[in-house]
């Protein structure tokens, strides 16, 4: 069974430009996460989906984080513009249904410039 | 709010001794207690999750413990191996409302000498 996939692995980019990461959670998991880890810390929550409605976005910076689940399965997180705090690693974890075990990609290193 | 320490933020034991590994946390209300594991550079990988109305879980030469009542939870691992070198974390999961929430802590890297 294929795991949690996420794109790209790296990106560079300079502070003020546009991006965007990509998951596919496992086959049939309802419920899709998004978290930030910064060095030395542990993953903190940005936003939850159950299914394609955001039910949980209250920790997603708004003015410039933005992301969609548009049928359900697989999810885009964006940045614009981004800032040089913005540098961390962003993870991508699905589960079967809340409260079940969440299963984590390998997530994407951002370097902002 | 929830907050998670973990204690150490590392350690370095020799192959093969048993240790253990230590969180805590501030609301005892949780819904269950997971132990993850994170290798450099790639995402976090489910060790052990108990429920809040379980005591201990066992997974080969791993065992975890909760006790709720006073906010704490120790990863045991037994005759430690090279391969056990990674950085452990610990999370909890509580509801409010029907968000749930689950509240990592810093972690412990862990280094076995071969």
């Amino acid at each position: 069974e294929a795991g949690v996939v996420q794109s790209p692995r790296y990106k560079i980019i300079e502070k003020k430009q546009p991006v965007a990461f990509w998951c596919n959670p496992i086959s049939g998991h309802n419920t899709l996460y998004w978290y930030l880890q910064n060095l030395g810390q542990g993953p903190e929550l940005l936003i939850r989906y159950e299914n394609e409605e955001a039910v949980d976005d209250s920790q997603l910076p708004k003015d410039r984080f933005s992301a969609e689940r548009l049928k359900g399965v697989d999810s885009t997180l964006k940045i614009q513009p981004a800032e040089l705090g913005d540098s961390a690693v962003y993870l991508c974890a699905s589960s079967l249904d809340t409260l079940r075990t969440q299963y984590f990609g390998p997530g994407t290193r951002l370097l902002v410039l | 709010k929830q907050e998670v320490t973990q204690i150490p933020a590392a350690l370095s034991v020799p192959e093969g001794e048993n240790l253990v590994l230590n969180c805590s946390f501030t609301d005892s209300a949780i819904y269950n207690l997971q132990w993850f594991r994170q290798d450099p550079g790639k995402g976090l990988t489910s060790l052990l999750l108990i429920q809040s109305s379980q005591r201990e879980q066992t997974s080969g030469r791993l065992n975890a413990s909760l006790d709720k009542s006073s906010g704490r939870s120790t990863l045991y691992i037994a005759a430690s191996q090279p391969g056990d070198s990674a950085t452990y974390l610990c999370a909890v999961t509580t509801t409010n409302f029907g968000n749930e929430k689950l509240t990592f802590g810093t972690g412990t890297r862990l280094t076995i000498i071969p």
